[in-house]
């Protein structure tokens, strides 16, 4: 099984450019979510999901939209890219939503905003 | 606010020796505690997962503790091997459901011939 599969894995952009991740799963997972991660803090959420057709805003909502058309991708867009939004984006997938759920991450993907 | 707060920041230790990383977290209410593996250039994996009742679980290796009362954790790494270089990442989470993660910044740690 692939798992959660993250594209691109590296992207650089300009600011004001715009781009989408995207994330599929193969676990017929119901329950998706999108991190970033920066140096020195620990991973924070940017949006979820609960199900197909459904999202959430997460910690860090503002500057990111997300889509999930179908249950087994989840996108995650910048409309217009900030320096700010420089970033590791790890995409992560779960069967259940309570608070003992595992998550299974993608690999990641490495944006840069000049 | 919930914190999870992780020592070391780094650790360097030989092939073959034991080591064992501090997470203290204010989380409440507390739900479980997991410990991740992230190896450089990949994205979490877990290790173990332990909840309010349960003070030790081990992954081959691997041994977590949890003690609810102080709110302290620590991963115990035995025989450490090369493939152990990794940051290792405390994640805590409350009883408000699945986007309710506090993670830790992680411990990085080299094992060195």
């Amino acid at each position: 099984n692939a798992g959660v599969t993250q594209t691109p894995k590296f992207r650089v952009l300009k600011t004001g450019q715009s781009m989408t991740l995207l994330c599929a799963q193969d676990m017929n997972h119901e329950y998706m979510y999108w991190y970033r991660q920066d140096p020195g803090m620990g991973l924070r959420l940017i949006h979820y999901s609960v199900g197909e057709g459904t999202t959430a805003k997460g910690e860090v909502p503002d500057g990111y939209n997300v889509s999930r058309l179908k249950k087994q991708n989840f996108l995650l867009g910048l409309e217009s890219a900030a320096p700010s939004q420089t970033s590791v984006y790890f995409c992560a997938s779960s069967w259940d939503f309570s608070g003992a759920n595992v998550l299974t991450f993608g690999a990641g993907s490495r944006l840069t905003v000049l | 606010k919930n914190q999870v707060e992780q020592s070391p920041q780094s650790l360097i230790i030989l092939e073959g020796k034991n080591c064992t990383l501090q997470c203290n977290y204010t989380v409440s209410p507390f739900s479980n505690l997991r410990w991740y593996k992230q190896d450089t250039g990949r994205g979490p994996v877990s290790l173990t997962i332990m909840t309010f009742s349960e003070n030790t679980k081990s992954n081959g290796r691997y041994t977590a503790t949890l003690d609810a009362d102080t709110k302290q954790s620590s991963l115990h790494i035995t025989a450490s091997q090369l493939s152990d270089s990794a940051s290792y990442i405390c994640v805590v989470s409350d009883t408000g459901g699945g986007n309710k993660l506090t993670f830790g910044t992680g411990t990085q740690l080299k094992v060195e011939l």
